[in-house]
């Protein structure tokens, strides 16, 4: 099965109202990475985490590394929040190799 | 912040021929890394590098080559390029120790006709 499960693999939110997206591993992961991928195709940082929580502005994502999950949390969103946001973790090694999944495609409507 | 770069952007190949996909990173790190994108499978690893002169089979690696000459370009070579191969292709950075955060070029779309 796949390493990475991510849920879920489709949302649709109205413009202020928030959701979390959810990454499962199967196996023990060092760091989780999340990005957005925007409408360009072009794959943008949010964040990296090791451990624990990180904020940037709407957006906070939490990484549990004993339980083997990882969440990303969108508040207040926004029309330009739209994409397809994928979670990839990095397995142990020096090769720091990422396992993505598959993705959820968010869509936000006025 | 890492600035990655891939050229071409956009690519028709025909069945059978030599593609060439070219990734440059600016950030001086020492690992790269392609990937390729379908629908339905996410993001997928297919060759690696850890430095100049090194490169190291993905999770996907068949029927493709990699080169890395410098610390700063790494490239993926299709020698017979095939239908299957048709994809939007990925070049990432990053660098172990610390934070190993990946940086991601803009995509190579890749039609293989």
């Amino acid at each position: 099965g796949d390493q990475v499960e991510q849920s879920p693999s489709a949302l649709s939110l109205h413009e202020g109202t928030g959701s979390a997206l959810r990454c499962n591993f199967t196996t023990t992961m060092r760091a989780v990475q999340w990005f957005q991928q925007n409408s360009r195709g072009s794959l943008i940082n949010l964040f990296y985490l090791a451990s624990g929580t990180k904020e940037n502005g709407r957006l906070k994502s939490t990484f549990n590394s004993k339980e083997s999950y990882s969440t990303l949390h969108i508040r207040d969103a926004q029309l330009e929040d739209s994409g397809t946001y994928f979670c990839a973790a990095e397995s142990g090694g020096s090769n720091a190799k990422l396992t993505f999944g598959k993705g959820t495609k968010l869509s936000v409507k006025s | 912040e890492a600035a990655v770069t891939q050229s071409p952007r956009n690519k028709v190949a025909v069945t059978g021929g030599k593609v060439t996909l070219s990734c440059n990173q600016t950030n001086n790190h020492n690992n790269m890394y392609w990937y390729r994108q379908d629908t339905g499978h996410g993001l997928r690893l297919i060759h690696y590098s850890y430095g100049a002169g090194s490169t190291e089979k993905g999770d996907i690696p068949d029927g493709y080559k990699a080169s890395r000459p410098s610390q700063e370009n790494f490239s993926l070579i299709l020698e017979l390029a095939t239908p299957s191969q048709t994809s939007v292709y990925f070049c990432a950075s990053g660098d172990i120790g610390g934070a190993n955060e990946q940086y991601f070029g803009p995509g190579t779309r890749l039609t293989v006709l």
